[in-house]
């Protein structure tokens, strides 16, 4: 198994312009999480999807993000209309447990840089 | 509210020093604490548990419930050692569902 797969790996934008992340989960696997990486804050739980279902997105900045999950194999991360400080590194991660005692396996990231 | 605290952003050892990486955490159930490492150009991955009670790579951790800690500590630092590591914690808040929160990471330094 390649593990968990992100794209776009890199990604510039500028301000106001819109941004999709996508990730597809190891297979068999019934939750997903997305967080965001930066120097100040660290590693943040932006959602997280259980059997595809939205089960937690309190920590979702503001409306201009939003997550869906269509199906298993496939997630994405949008922000509309994309700002500076919005520039940050993505994960998606994935695990087959409940994380009390599991373990998340992570993307390598998409690291967002918006001008 | 739940919360870990890693309060040092970066730790220099030279190869063959003890090292000890500071974890601290706020929450009034039962814990269970991991660490995450991250090597250059590597994903984020699993370094050890607490409910396993493992060394791994020369690492360990305890939790210490009356000082609410979980230090990771190797005797002996190698240069392969050097990476970013978090400390998470995971709990349950709400049912079945449970979350994982990081602390916001310390970077190791191992210089030969």
């Amino acid at each position: 198994d390649a593990g968990v797969i992100q794209s776009p790996r890199h990604e510039v934008t500028e301000m106001g312009q819109e941004v999709t992340l996508r990730c597809k989960p190891i297979s068999g696997h019934n939750s997903l999480f997305w967080y965001r990486q930066t120097m100040m804050r660290g590693l943040e739980l932006l959602i997280y999807f259980n059997n595809n279902v939205p089960i937690d997105d309190s920590g979702m900045p503001e409306d201009r993000f939003s997550a869906k999950m269509p199906n298993a194999s496939f997630s994405t991360l949008k922000i509309q209309p994309s700002e500076p400080r919005d520039s940050a590194v993505y994960f998606c991660a994935s695990s087959s447990d409940t994380v009390i005692t599991g373990e998340l396996f992570f993307g390598e990231g998409s690291r967002l840089t918006v001008l | 509210a739940q919360r870990v605290t890693q309060p040092e952003k970066l730790l220099s050892v030279f190869k063959g020093a003890p090292v000890e990486l500071k974890c601290n955490y706020s929450y009034s159930g039962s814990p269970e604490l991991f660490w995450y490492v991250q090597y250059s150009r590597q994903r984020l991955q699993l370094l050890l548990r607490h409910i396993s009670r493992e060394s791994i790579k020369g690492f360990t951790a305890d939790l210490n419930k009356g000082e609410t800690s979980f230090h990771l500590k190797k005797p002996f630092a190698q240069e392969e050692d050097s990476a970013m590591y978090y400390c998470a914690l995971s709990f349950r808040y709400t049912g079945a569902n449970s979350k994982l929160t990081f602390g916001k990471g310390i970077t190791l330094s191992v210089r030969p």
